[in-house]
C-alpha cells in the first residue's frame, strides 16, 4: 500500500485566500483524523471521522475551517479565509477499527502551510 | 479525559549513551500505548506499542514496558545513534466510551545525537 497520501506537500498562500487539503486513507481504514502541528502548540487533533462520518470536531479552531469526508478514500480539510496564524503543517492520518480500537494511526507525509 | 505527560525536552546525548524518555498516562480503561517518532520534515511514524499490562513493545533497539501499577510507558535505548536524533511522541488510545479510535499525545521530546 502507497500509505496515507496527503496534497499539496507545501502551500504558500495569502491572506484571505482559500486553502483546500486533501487526504487520501490507507484503503480500507475506516478511521481518518486531521492534525495541526506547530511549534508553540504542538501536536493538535483537529477533527476525525468514522465511516465517513465526523466524530469529534472539538479541535476545529473556527468556522474558517471546515473538513468533508464524502468517500471512503477521500478527505479535505478547508480553511476559508486562511489568516497568518493558520501557518502550520497539517496531517492526515488514518487508522482499522477491528482489533477494539486499538490500532496504531498512520500518518500522512504532511501538508506544509503558509499564509502570508 | 485522558492525559499524556512526556519528560520535558530537548534531550541532548552523544552516541553510544543510554537513553530514557519518561512517559505517564490517565486514562480510564485500559489502554493501549504507542511511541511515535517524528524525523526532520516527515509524518509520525509508529516506533513500537504494547496493548495490555506489562507488555514490552520493542523495534530498532527501542524498548518500552506497559506498566499499569505506575500508568507509565518509558522509552528506552542502550546505545543511541545519531540517527536516531528526532522528535518521540508517547500516546495512548483508549478504546472505551466516547474516545474510540482516538489518540491522546504527550507534548513530544527533542532527542539530538552528537557523534
Amino acid at each position: 500500500d502507497a500509505g496515507v497520501i496527503q496534497s499539496p506537500r507545501h502551500e504558500v498562500t495569502e491572506m484571505g485566500q482559500e486553502v483546500t487539503l486533501r487526504c487520501k486513507p490507507i484503503s480500507g481504514h475506516d478511521y481518518l483524523f486531521w492534525y495541526r502541528q506547530t511549534m508553540m502548540r504542538g501536536l493538535e487533533l483537529l477533527i476525525y471521522f468514522n465511516n465517513n462520518v465526523p466524530i469529534d470536531d472539538s479541535g476545529m479552531p473556527e468556522d474558517r475551517f471546515s473538513a468533508k469526508m464524502p468517500n471512503a478514500s477521500f478527505s479535505t480539510l478547508k480553511i476559508q479565509p486562511s489568516e497568518p496564524r493558520d501557518s502550520a503543517v497539517y496531517f492526515c492520518a488514518s487508522s482499522f477499527s477491528v482489533g477494539g480500537g486499538r490500532n496504531e494511526q498512520f500518518f500522512g507525509p504532511g501538508t506544509r502551510l503558509t499564509v502570508l | 479525559g485522558d492525559s499524556v505527560t512526556q519528560m520535558e525536552g530537548p534531550v541532548t546525548l552523544s552516541e553510544e549513551a543510554f537513553l530514557t524518555i519518561n512517559c505517564t498516562y490517565t486514562a480510564t480503561g485500559y489502554p493501549s500505548l504507542f511511541w511515535y517518532v517524528q524525523y526532520p520534515g516527515e509524518g509520525l511514524q509508529l516506533l513500537l506499542k504494547a496493548t495490555k499490562a506489562d507488555d514490552k513493545g520493542s523495534n530498532k533497539g527501542f524498548e518500552a514496558t506497559y506498566r499499569k501499577e505506575t500508568t507509565s510507558f518509558h522509552l528506552e535505548k542502550g546505545s543511541v545513534q545519531v540517527s536516531d536524533s528526532a522528535v518521540y511522541f508517547c500516546a495512548c488510545n483508549n478504546a472505551g466510551g466516547t474516545s474510540y479510535g482516538k489518540l491522546t499525545f504527550g507534548q513530544g521530546t527533542i532527542l539530538t545525537v552528537h557523534p
